[in-house]
């Protein structure tokens, strides 16, 4: 069975542009988590999606959404790139049936780079 | 307060001791507790889950949680070079939000 993938694994933007990236969950999951992770604040929750709802969100601000699709692909947004922005993102799937939510599968993550 | 916090390190140790690595959290309301671990360039891997107080062993691996003390430790025995990676300890809510540690950088000795 696939992994979790993720697209593209690099990117360079600068400053105010925006960007999407994208997250194809294991095949049968329903549940896509996207996280931020930066040396300075670790892995850092954004938002879980489950049947295209977005059913948790952390506490980040409104530069950042994501999307579902009926497929269980996901994609996040960042409007306005900060400097700041600059981190690895993960996505993690997982079946999300009752107890299961806890095994999450991680890709191997986006690293976006804003100059 | 971060609601968990574990040591940085890195933490280094010679092959075939045994490693502890420690977290502390601050929010009684975490539901269960999860080890992670990050090969450097690589997403985390889940590496064992707990639920309640006590022990959980799988393998060379044993996870134990504190409630009383809001403490949870991981400890590897018979540690390996393959096993020199960043470990992210994590509590999980009941809506299934859950908050990392920022990891603690294992480097096993040759």
């Amino acid at each position: 069975k696939a992994g979790v993938t993720q697209t593209p694994r690099y990117l360079i933007k600068t400053r105010g542009q925006q960007v999407t990236l994208s997250c194809s969950p294991i095949s049968g999951h329903r549940s896509v988590s996207w996280y931020q992770q930066t040396p300075g604040q670790g892995l850092q929750f954004l938002f879980e999606y489950f049947s295209e709802t977005q059913r948790n969100k952390g506490n980040f601000p409104g530069r950042f959404s994501g999307r579902q699709f009926s497929n269980s692909r996901s994609e996040m947004n960042v409007s306005t790139l900060e400097l700041g922005d600059s981190a690895l993102y993960l996505c993690a799937s997982s079946l999300a049936n009752g107890r299961e939510k806890e095994t999450q599968y991680f890709g191997p993550g986006t690293r976006l780079l804003v100059l | 307060q971060k609601e968990v916090e574990q040591d940085p390190g890195p933490l280094s140790v010679p092959e075939g001791a045994i490693v502890s690595l420690n977290c502390t959290y601050s929010n009684s309301a975490f539901q269960y507790f999860m080890w992670y671990r990050q090969y450097s360039r690589k997403g985390p891997e889940l590496l064992m889950y707990t639920y309640s107080s006590g022990n959980k062993e799988d393998g060379r691996f044993t996870a134990q949680v504190d409630k009383s003390s809001k403490y949870i430790s991981l400890f590897i025995r018979d540690s390996q070079p393959s096993d020199s990676a960043t470990y992210l300890c994590s509590g999980g809510y009941r809506d299934d939000k859950i908050i990392f540690g920022k990891g603690t950088r294992l480097h096993i000795l040759p």
